[in-house]
């Protein structure tokens, strides 16, 4: 059983829909990240998260919006999103401190654009 | 330019043997190296973990080792068990301004067969 626990599983969508995915982890984790993966590929770091406050934004497109309300939520918000943008897209959480840590990854959120 | 590279798309063993797969990478600033196993229709799950400073990491059936001059790492499995047949990623990590980056492999599918 994944501990990042992400929703909706499955997501249909329009190109002028707005739709947000949500991420919820209640390790105590401090760092959240977004990532996609496309078919056949690895997963593709997006943006990462730190205490709440954005640390690592790839040069993600801006019709991708993250957004860390408190420690245990990450969103990522949908606007105008073009067919290639159709993929896995995966949420992980990590403890912050001294020595690295492993990312825990939720099982994603399948997203289709029509 | 890939910077970690899983040159084996796929590997076959029987049961019981010893499966090992491989992992190259090119940053040199990489100094924290995983491996995930990922099922189908689900997110990665975080299987073992080596930091720079050690050539060798043990957790039950699973063992990392990694040549730091040969910019290189490998992941035994011993023995291998049916319920190991997954896609298993490489993953490194950089430490970027004190929020970690994670960088993958596109992936080996492992095949244990009965």
């Amino acid at each position: 059983d994944t501990e990042v626990t992400q929703t909706p599983k499955h997501l249909v969508m329009g190109m002028t829909n707005k739709k947000s995915l949500k991420c919820e982890q209640h390790m105590g984790h401090r760092a959240m990240y977004w990532y996609k993966q496309k078919a056949k590929k690895p997963p593709e770091l997006m943006f990462v998260y730190s205490y709440e406050k954005l640390s690592i934004n790839e040069s993600v497109p801006s019709r991708f919006s993250p957004e860390c309300p408190n420690s245990s939520l990450l969103n990522l918000h949908l606007h105008a999103l073009q067919p290639e943008d159709s993929a896995l897209y995966l949420c992980a959480s990590s403890q912050r401190g001294e020595v690295h840590q492993p990312q825990h990854f939720g099982d994603g959120t399948r997203l289709s654009i029509l | 330019d890939q910077q970690v590279k899983q040159n084996s798309p796929s590997l076959s063993v029987q049961e019981g043997r010893i499966s090992i797969l491989n992992c190259d990478y090119t940053n040199s600033m990489f100094d924290y190296f995983l491996w995930y196993k990922k099922y189908p229709a689900e997110g990665p799950t975080f299987l073992i973990s080596i930091s720079s400073i050690k050539d060798k990491n043990e957790d039950g059936r699973f063992t990392v080792f990694l040549n730091k001059s040969a910019k290189h790492l490998s992941l035994h499995i011993v023995p291998s068990q049916p319920g190991d047949s997954a896609v298993y990623f490489c993953a490194a990590s950089e430490d970027q301004g004190g929020s970690e980056k994670l960088v993958f492999g596109k992936g080996t599918k492992l095949t244990v067969n009965p």
